[in-house]
């Protein structure tokens, strides 16, 4: 069936280091790959995704890759201030495009 | 531009009593609608998803039901809550058949006490 893992589960940085969480996916036939960050008590925000034919995204401090072959992605944040804490969630597209599978979630603490 | 909009904001109802939640969007058509479900300190569950009006799939069994009877409408429901129902609804839309993300709304706090 349709499964994201997403590791790890909370991590800690210093302030200024780089943060990166990974996710694996069960479906090949998934083509789409967004991240979501959730502040307390608040909606998950879209806040970058990649489709299957590119390697490689970035958006300022923010970026994603994604190997297919190895059905894995990641997020990599570099900079960390103390604003990028929050629970971060991967998701892959999946039951043939129609829904976003998720991953468990990663709880990110940048410390000053 | 696109928005989309669901109430309550927080609720708490007593066990073994209905629950109506309702999610609407505007400036889209034939959206795909989603509802979800966040335990406290836990990830994004799948409760159901709607690619059109009157077509509703459920992803895991429970008490609780969803209806879509207008295009731009998506309501959860259920007629007797338990205290395991607790927890952060969160309804999504996305654009059907393109490669978009979810935009959620803005969520409504359950507690069932």
């Amino acid at each position: 069936g349709e499964n994201v893992e997403q590791h790890p589960s909370t991590l800690s940085v210093q302030e200024g280091d780089s943060a990166v969480i990974k996710c694996t996916y069960s479906d090949s036939a998934s083509n789409y790959f967004p991240w979501y960050k959730q502040e307390l008590g608040k909606r998950p925000q879209l806040i970058i995704d990649i489709r299957s034919n590119v390697g490689e995204k970035k958006d300022q401090r923010i970026a994603v890759t994604l190997n297919k072959t190895a059905k894995h992605f990641s997020l990599h944040i570099t900079e960390t201030q103390p604003e990028d804490s929050a629970v971060y969630f991967c998701a892959a597209l999946t039951g043939g495009g129609n829904k976003l599978t998720f991953g468990t979630g990663t709880q990110l603490k940048v410390e000053l | 531009s696109q928005t989309i909009h669901q109430w309550p904001a927080t609720l708490v109802q007593p066990v073994g009593s209905p629950l109506s939640l309702e999610c609407t969007v505007e400036g889209t058509s034939n959206p795909n609608l989603y509802w979800y479900r966040q335990a406290a300190g836990r990830g994004l569950q799948l409760l159901f998803y709607s690619v059109g009006i009157g077509q509703i799939s459920s992803e895991v069994p429970q008490n609780l039901s969803a209806s879509r009877p207008q295009d731009r409408q998506f309501i959860l429901s259920s007629k007797k809550l338990l205290l395991s129902d607790s927890g952060f609804y969160l309804c999504a839309w996305r654009v059907a058949g393109a490669l978009y993300g979810y935009t959620f709304g803005s969520g409504t706090r359950l507690t069932v006490v």
